[in-house]
C-alpha cells in the first residue's frame, strides 16, 4: 500500500546535537512538506519542496535544514541552532497541479525530545 | 492574509450526543479550498473532506456532515451520534488556489467522547 513512512517514531537528543528525521513516500507525489506540531499551536510549516533538488522555507525554518535528492525522500535535520526543538514532527506529501485542490497525505510523525 | 480559527480548544461530549466543531477562515483569494483532518491519538492526520470555494452544498458522509457558508466564512463539522472512536484532535485547514503551496491550519479542536 502507498503511504508515507517516518522514522524514528521517537527520538531523544542531547542539547547541541544535530538529528535527522527520515521521511519516505511511495505515492509518486511531487510535493513534500515538513510540519511542526506543538500543543495548542496547530501545525506550522518548516520547509516544503515541489520538485527534486528544490525546496522553500516555511514559516519556522530557522534551525532546520532539508534536502530533496530523490523524489521519494525528504529528510529533515534539526540542528543545534534550533533553540526549542522538542516537538512532534509531521511529514506530508501531495500531488502538484490543480492548484490548491490537492490533498495532503501525512506520515505517522516523529516525536523529538531534547534532554 | 490567510488564517483559520478554531475557537474551541477542547470539547467533551457523552457518547451518542451530537457535536459541532467550528471553523472560521480568512482569505482574500476568490478561489480556495477548505479541508478537515482528524488526528487520532496515534498521531497521523487523516483526511476527512475537501471543499472548494464555489461549492457551498452541505455534505453528509455517514455520521459526519459539513456546513460551508461563505457569507460567514465558516466551514463547520458536525458529528451525529458521537462514538468513543471519534475522540481525536480535528483540524480545519485552508489552501489558496493562486499559490496552492501552503496549507494554513487552525489550532485544532480536541474532542473527547465519554462512554
Amino acid at each position: 500500500d502507498g503511504g508515507i513512512t517516518q522514522s524514528p517514531k521517537y527520538l531523544f537528543r542531547k542539547e547541541g546535537q544535530n538529528v535527522t528525521l527520515s521521511c519516505e513516500q511511495n505515492l509518486n507525489h511531487d510535493a513534500m512538506y515538513w510540519y511542526r506540531q506543538d500543543p495548542g499551536q496547530g501545525l506550522r510549516l518548516i520547509y516544503y519542496s515541489q520538485i527534486v533538488n528544490d525546496f522553500q522555507k516555511g514559516d519556522i525554518a530557522e534551525g532546520y535544514s532539508v534536502s530533496r535528492e530523490k523524489k521519494e525522500s525528504f529528510p529533515l535535520t534539526v540542528t543545534s541552532a534550533q533553540k526549542n526543538p522538542t516537538a512532534f514532527y509531521l511529514c506530508a506529501s501531495s500531488k502538484t497541479g490543480r492548484s490548491g485542490a490537492n490533498v495532503l497525505t501525512f506520515g505517522a510523525g516523529s516525536r523529538l525530545t531534547v534532554l | 492574509a490567510q488564517k483559520v480559527t478554531q475557537a474551541q480548544t477542547e470539547i467533551s461530549v457523552v457518547e451518542k450526543e451530537d457535536v459541532t466543531l467550528d471553523c472560521v477562515y480568512e482569505t482574500r483569494d476568490t478561489t480556495y479550498y477548505l479541508f478537515w483532518y482528524k488526528q487520532p491519538p496515534s498521531g497521523e492526520l487523516v483526511f476527512l473532506i475537501r471543499r472548494n470555494s464555489f461549492d457551498e452544498q452541505n455534505e453528509i458522509s455517514g455520521r459526519y456532515s459539513w456546513n460551508f457558508q461563505k457569507s460567514t466564512s465558516s466551514f463547520n463539522f458536525t458529528i451525529t451520534a458521537s462514538q468513543v472512536v471519534d475522540s481525536a484532535v480535528y483540524f480545519c485547514a485552508l489552501r489558496g488556489a493562486p499559490t496552492g503551496n501552503q496549507f494554513y491550519f487552525g489550532t485544532g479542536t480536541s474532542l473527547t467522547v465519554i462512554p
